[in-house]
């Protein structure tokens, strides 16, 4: 049973241009998390999405960012337009239904350059 | 003030040494706590989880909550080379905010032999 997969792992991008990072969740898991990991700080919540919907985008910054989970096909974090600043590791999570408890299996990441 | 606390460290031990990782939070919503491992370059891995104040045990983890003090703690005993990577504490209050984990820094550990 293959794990959560990101691609691309690793992503080179120019200011001004846009970014798309894909996460495919574990078998059976229809809940995806993303977060973001800044050089020396801990990981961040962004958004967290079910299929088709954004259930908490509190963490999403207002302007640039979007995320969707499409009903056939991968989770899409898309960051328009980007800055020195958006250079991060991208980490997507999945869990298999919404419980009182349920581990999030996070993914290898994908890290994102920006020059 | 940031929702959780954790020392960033680095913290380097002997191998066989007790490993003592703490972390303190400030909302005494938070209702979940987790301890996730993550080797350099990797995902983080759930290492244990719980719900309420005291202690649960997983080999040679053991993971101490105290609701009263807002304090989690995760004790490594017998520590081994393998050990060697960053452990980051992770809070959930549950509830609307079910899916949102709040990590701390993350203390990075390296275990010699």
């Amino acid at each position: 049973n293959a794990g959560v997969m990101q691609n691309p792992r690793h992503l080179v991008r120019r200011r001004g241009q846009e970014a798309r990072l894909r996460c495919s969740p574990m078998k059976g898991h229809s809940h995806v998390y993303w977060y973001r990991q800044l050089p020396e700080e801990g990981l961040k919540f962004m958004v967290y999405l079910q299929k088709e919907n954004i259930i908490d985008e509190s963490g999403m910054p207002k302007e640039r960012f979007s995320a969707e989970f499409p009903k056939e096909g991968p989770s899409i974090l898309r960051i328009q337009q980007v800055v020195r600043g958006d250079s991060a590791a991208y980490f997507c999570a999945s869990s298999p239904q919404r419980a009182a408890f349920d581990e999030q299996f996070f993914g290898p990441g994908t890290r994102l350059t920006v020059l | 003030q940031k929702e959780v606390e954790q020392d960033p460290g680095p913290l380097s031990v002997p191998e066989g040494a007790i490993v003592s990782l703490n972390c303190t939070y400030s909302n005494s919503a938070f209702q979940y706590f987790m301890w996730y491992r993550q080797y350099s370059r990797k995902g983080p891995e759930l290492l244990m989880y719980t719900y309420s104040s005291g202690n649960k045990e997983d080999g040679r983890f053991t993971a101490q909550v105290d609701k009263s003090s807002k304090y989690i703690s995760l004790f490594i005993r017998d520590s081994q080379p393998s050990d060697s990577a960053t452990y980051l504490c992770a809070i959930n209050a549950g509830g609307t905010s079910y899916g949102k984990l709040t990590f701390g820094q993350g203390t990075i550990l390296t275990v010699h032999p």
